[in-house]
């Protein structure tokens, strides 16, 4: 089964600070994706990664980075929080073109 | 990106009767995917479909690929408490990308 690890259920932080979420996957799958999750919105596509150090913008990139260092991991990152920036973010991974998404646990992130 | 159009959009139902939700989109996918999302939780894969027209179970779990490939369907029998939670289909194209429905919030009354 695969296993996609978000490192942190729950985070509280004020505006302004930096901010990074963690996702690893065991399955040695190539495609990793994050995705935010807000009621009405649905899920949307922040950023996606096909390979190591390589990233494509998704549908909304604006205040989000992303490092992809190892295969295994694929992280995001806030540069400056903002309160319109409270939300549930989602990992995703898929091994090959055309096969399902596997999603991790989820990060609810609220910026005060 | 496109998003998916999902119905219904919440059921309130009771305990063992049957529960059908469908997604359509205006584009042609080549995989459907049907998800459940628990409350505080990421989504699980309940269902996926390769090939239009092919009808896959998964216990009490039935779904359809539609023939012209831009829609779905998802069928849950005799349902139970625990089936409570959001369920929603998700589009692939060629591409590789993603397409979401706004998801079906089902409530099961024991």
């Amino acid at each position: 089964d695969v296993k996609v690890t978000q490192s942190s259920r729950y985070l509280v932080k004020r505006t302004g600070e930096k901010v990074f979420l963690e996702c690893v996957q065991d399955m040695d799958h190539e495609n990793m994706f994050w995705y935010r999750q807000d009621p009405g919105l649905g899920l949307r596509l922040i950023y996606f990664s096909y390979d190591v150090k390589m990233k494509e913008k998704g549908d909304i990139p604006e205040g989000y980075s992303v490092s992809r260092e190892k295969k295994e991991r694929f992280s995001l990152i806030l540069e400056s929080a903002s309160t319109n920036q409270t939300s549930m973010y989602l990992c995703a991974t898929n091994r090959v073109d055309n096969s399902p998404l596997h999603f991790g646990n989820g990060t609810r992130l609220t910026v005060t | 990106g496109q998003q998916l159009n999902q119905s219904p959009q919440s059921m309130f139902i009771q305990e063992g009767e049957d529960v059908s939700m469908n997604c359509t989109s205006s584009s042609i996918f080549n995989t459907w995917l049907w998800y459940k999302q628990e409350p505080g939780e990421g989504p699980v894969l309940l269902i996926a479909l390769y090939k239009a027209g092919e009808l896959t179970s998964n216990g009490r779990l039935t779904a359809q690929f539609g023939i012209t490939r831009k829609d779905s369907f998802l069928n849950i029998s005799a349902s139970i408490p625990s089936d409570v939670g959001i369920y929603f289909c998700a589009g692939h194209d060629t591409g590789n990308q993603f397409y979401f429905g706004t998801g079906t919030s089902l409530t099961v009354i024991p």
